[in-house]
């Protein structure tokens, strides 16, 4: 049974830049099916995709977000991770990594999710 | 930039009851790419179905999905006390690759 854990700082101070991983285990996310994403739900609200890479290292980003988001692989590790820079207190959020199979595009393994606080 | 737009945004039902919630979304994206989630507090979204209308391994046959072009339905036949929850619709594939719905609250009347 695949499941995904993420790991990384609960207190980011603002201009600074946010560090998630995401570690797979119980299958390899070297699967050529499937697209490693990060997603975020800000306090009381609803869920935002912020972006995904495949295991090929090829990643593709929320428009919005774009300019400040890189998202790595390391396949050794079975890890993949997201970098989320110069945050203001907006990006508080809870963090979620997730997997969705390319070809129905459902997310259908999460992680628990971490909460991530900006603040000074 | 597609935008899905859910309704209602909360929905009052009793157990027993059948339970109809629509996603819309600002252009059409075929009869593919549209999942259905729940989300209970402090959990993470369980998905329910993917494709507009297959159910993901393990749901329930009383959740059912349909829709095509801009119309997206998915339907609790019975009300269990489980599923009062929240509801996020998502597309696959129209920019930003992936999007979510505001989501609808479907909680107990």
């Amino acid at each position: 049974q695949v499941q995904l854990q993420e790991s990384g700082p609960g207190l980011v101070r603002p201009t600074q830049t946010l560090s998630l991983t995401c570690t797979v285990s119980g299958g390899s996310i070297s699967s050529g099916d499937y697209y490693w994403s990060w997603i975020r739900q800000l306090p009381g609200k609803g869920l935002e995709w912020i972006g995904y890479i495949y295991h090929s290292g090829d990643t593709y980003y929320n428009p919005s977000l774009e300019s400040r988001v890189s998202i790595s692989i390391d396949t050794s590790r079975n890890q993949f991770s997201l970098k989320l820079t110069s945050v203001p207190a907006a990006d508080t959020a809870v963090y979620f990594c997730a997997r969705a199979h390319y070809n129905t595009g459902g997310f259908d393994i999460w992680g628990q999710g971490t909460m991530v606080t900006v603040s000074s | 930039e597609i935008v899905l737009t859910q309704s209602p945004g909360t929905l009052s039902l009793s157990p027993g009851e059948r339970a109809t919630l629509s996603c819309r979304t600002s252009q059409s994206i075929g009869s593919t790419f549209l999942a259905w989630y729940q989300q209970k507090p402090g959990q993470a979204p369980t998905l329910l179905i993917y494709g507009v209308s297959s159910r993901a391994p393990g749901i329930p046959d009383r959740f059912s999905g349909s829709g095509s072009g801009t119309d997206f339905t998915l339907t609790i036949s019975r009300l269990e006390p489980e599923d009062f929850a929240v509801y996020y619709c998502q597309q696959y594939g129209f920019s930003p690759m992936f999007s979510f719905g505001q989501g609808t609250k479907l909680e107990i009347k």
